[in-house]
């Protein structure tokens, strides 16, 4: 069964570096997303992309936050400083059609900011 | 925006009983409500959906059911089995382009044998 895959599963980081977390989707989707979960809590949206934009965005995904297709099979999100609260599970999905339609979660990317 | 209130916070049943788990949401226009199941570390995984075009969707021990009007919606797991402890989520799907979802606290369900 296709699978949407992370890496890497644990990244550790200084307070103010940047990061990239990677995520390969399922091939034959066209809109990705990345969600991230506070140890804890709930699932919070951040981002959407299709056809090589940002769909929609949260009030967490602010200028510290970018995300980028490079090629034709990564979806990366990039934290250019990170802070301590950015510490968090960061979940990258798939999705086949833009509305009503099941997402694929990858296993997520445990990020700790030290 | 969409938000999901999700209750209880946390479920404990007997092996072989049944568990509800119920959500509302606020956005009339959201119609995809899926629910997924989340053990500890890993990814959600969806275990049903139901679109607003069906009030009731039944897989085997699991049942979802939606009432657009009151805007709430329900998880039912009939004959629950201790490999049914996690976490659930329900979620909304808004209206709008993209097919974000917005999740609501999740349930901690636990079932004692």
């Amino acid at each position: 069964e296709p699978e949407v895959t992370q890496t890497p599963s644990h990244q550790v980081t200084q307070m103010g570096q940047e990061v990239i977390l990677h995520c390969v989707p399922i091939s034959n989707h066209l809109y990705f997303y990345w969600y991230r979960q506070i140890l804890g809590q709930k699932v919070e949206f951040l981002v959407s992309f299709y056809n090589n934009e940002i769909s929609e965005k949260s009030e967490i995904f602010d200028d510290q936050f970018s995300v980028e297709r490079p090629d034709g099979s990564n979806f990366t999100l990039k934290i250019r400083s990170t802070k301590l609260e950015d510490s968090a599970m960061y979940f990258c999905a798939s999705t086949s059609q833009g509305v009503n339609t099941e997402a694929f979660f990858g296993q997520g990317t445990r990020l700790t900011v030290v | 925006g969409e938000n999901v209130e999700q209750h209880p916070s946390t479920l404990s049943v007997q092996e072989g009983d049944s568990a509800v788990i119920k959500c509302t949401y606020s956005d009339s226009a959201s119609n995809y409500f899926p629910w997924y199941k989340q053990e500890l570390g890993k990814r959600p995984q969806l275990i049903i959906d139901i679109r607003s075009n069906v009030g009731e969707k039944k897989d085997q021990r699991i049942a979802v059911t939606l009432n657009k009007t009151a805007k709430h919606f329900s998880l039912h797991i009939t004959e629950t089995q201790p490999e049914d402890s996690a976490v659930y989520f329900c979620a909304a799907s808004p209206m709008e382009y993209g097919n974000k979802l917005v999740f609501g606290a999740g349930t901690i369900l636990r079932v004692k044998s």
